[in-house]
């Protein structure tokens, strides 16, 4: 079985501060694609970032970068200078050929609160 | 992009009753998703259309499950005989052509089985 693990359950961070999220995944694919979401209370999954997996170059969009260590399966989350809307469970979801669906992979999540 | 849309946004069913839900992708999105999310968990994988056809299907998809996307645009699911397991938020989510594999999602039904 193709797991995802974030050890994080929850964190904090002070508003304007940088808080890294991590995520470790187990696959024996070559081919994959790795994706952060956010989801805010009561609303919906908004995506927040990719990486291909074939890349090196890690991801970066706005005040989210991420630090993808391919040998290691690691996919960890900086979001740097925090807004109080940061704030929400952020998934790590590899998506896998598999069957050709790239269907997402989710793992538990970690609850981000940012502090005024 | 008006966004991934559902319908109804939330169900209250007895046992035993049948109930269906719609998603609406992004117009042009020929690949379509449903997961399901229960309390405290991250969205599980349910089934893949690409445009009309239904390829993949998770074990967690029992026989009293069904779904269909005629057309290759909107997508129903139907739970038949529902049971109080069956009670989580139904997430539908579509993705583009080509070769990003995003998936854009939809804000869900909450289904409540009593």
């Amino acid at each position: 079985a193709q797991t995802v693990t974030q050890s994080q359950p929850e964190m904090s961070v002070q508003e304007a501060e940088t808080v890294t999220l991590s995520c470790t995944y187990d696959t024996s694919e070559s081919d994959y694609y790795l994706f952060w979401y956010k989801q805010p209370p009561s609303r919906q999954m908004i995506l927040v970032i990719r990486q291909e997996a074939y890349k090196q170059q890690n991801a970066t969009e706005n005040r989210f970068s991420v630090n993808f260590q391919k040998a290691a399966k690691s996919f960890s989350l900086k979001i740097s200078d925090s807004q109080l809307g940061d704030a929400a469970m952020y998934f790590c979801a590899p998506a896998y050929s598999g069957a050709g669906s790239y269907q997402l992979t989710f793992g538990k999540g970690t609850k981000l609160s940012v502090i005024p | 992009d008006t966004g991934v849309s559902q319908d109804p946004r939330h169900k209250i069913t007895k046992r035993g009753q049948n109930v269906t839900f719609r998603c609406d992708p992004i117009s042009e999105h020929n690949r379509l998703y449903w997961y399901r999310q229960t309390l405290g968990q991250g969205p599980e994988f349910l089934t893949y259309f690409q445009n009309e056809a239904q390829l993949e299907k998770s074990r967690l998809l029992s026989d009293r499950f069904s779904a269909e996307r005629p057309k290759g645009s909107f997508s129903t699911l139907e739970i038949q005989r529902t049971e109080q397991g069956d009670s989580a938020m139904y997430l539908c989510a579509s993705s583009p052509r080509g070769l990003s594999y995003e998936q854009y999602f939809g804000p869900g039904t909450r289904l409540t089985v009593t």
